[in-house]
């Protein structure tokens, strides 16, 4: 069965500057999809970027990317210029293309994001 | 665009009555509904997925006769907590994937609160 472990119950950073939060998963399958998903205080879960696993390209989306490591099965989030309104929980999930697993999304714990002014 | 709606946002109910909760793909088609129920500081908890015109699948340790799921249209999925106690207490989220699911958009919760 797939795994997703965040290692990070949290972690800070100052305004304005760059964060990693690290993401690490387990699976057999060679093709699959990973996402961050964020949850900020009002609890609405956003999502922030997707990667397909057959991309060898990291996902972008502005001011955040990805490191996908898919050998090391690592995938982390890099936000830049990090701001105020980034607080939130950040949390990796993993998604089988297989449609016996009616494609549900494996959670990872979540991280806490603190940006300090 | 994929927006989820979910009502009500919050409900506050007495022990043993029925609380419906209504979850909406506003602007595109979902074969795929999730509910999940999520605990303070906790990860999502998937409760069980519904696929329009069929029966919901529910995940184990979750009561299929306490919390019924309808998805009648491919924009409309219900959760229905019968006969709530204080335990069911919680916060719950659906997630609706478009016909490629490669995806999840996710509503903006319910927060029920049982007397």
């Amino acid at each position: 069965a797939q795994t997703v472990t965040q290692s990070q119950p949290e972690m800070s950073v100052q305004e304005a500057e760059t964060v990693t939060l690290s993401c690490t998963y387990d699976t057999s399958e060679s093709d699959y999809y990973l996402f961050w998903y964020k949850q900020p205080p009002s609890r609405q879960m956003i999502l922030v970027i997707r990667q397909e696993a057959y991309k060898q390209q990291n996902a972008t989306e502005n001011r955040f990317s990805v490191n996908f490591q898919k050998a090391a099965k690592s995938f982390s989030l890099k936000i830049s210029d990090s701001q105020l309104g980034d607080a939130a929980m950040y949390f990796c999930a993993y998604r089988s293309p297989m449609m016996d697993s009616n494609y549900q999304l494996i959670w990872g714990a979540g991280t806490k994001l603190i940006i300090k002014p | 665009g994929a927006v989820v709606s979910q009502h009500p946002s919050r409900v506050i109910c007495k022990s043993g009555t029925s609380v419906k909760i209504e979850c909406r793909s506003l602007d595109f088609q979902a074969t795929t509904m999730f509910w999940y129920r999520q605990f303070p500081k906790q990860s999502l908890m998937l409760m069980a997925t519904s696929n329009e015109g069929s029966k919901a699948t529910y995940e184990q340790g979750v009561e299929k006769d306490k919390f019924l799921i309808n998805h009648a249209s491919l924009t409309l999925s219900t959760l229905t907590v019968t006969s709530a106690h204080p335990e069911d207490s919680s916060f719950y989220i659906c997630s609706a994937s478009p016909l490629t699911p490669d995806t999840q958009y996710f509503g903006p919760g319910t927060r029920l609160t049982v007397l």
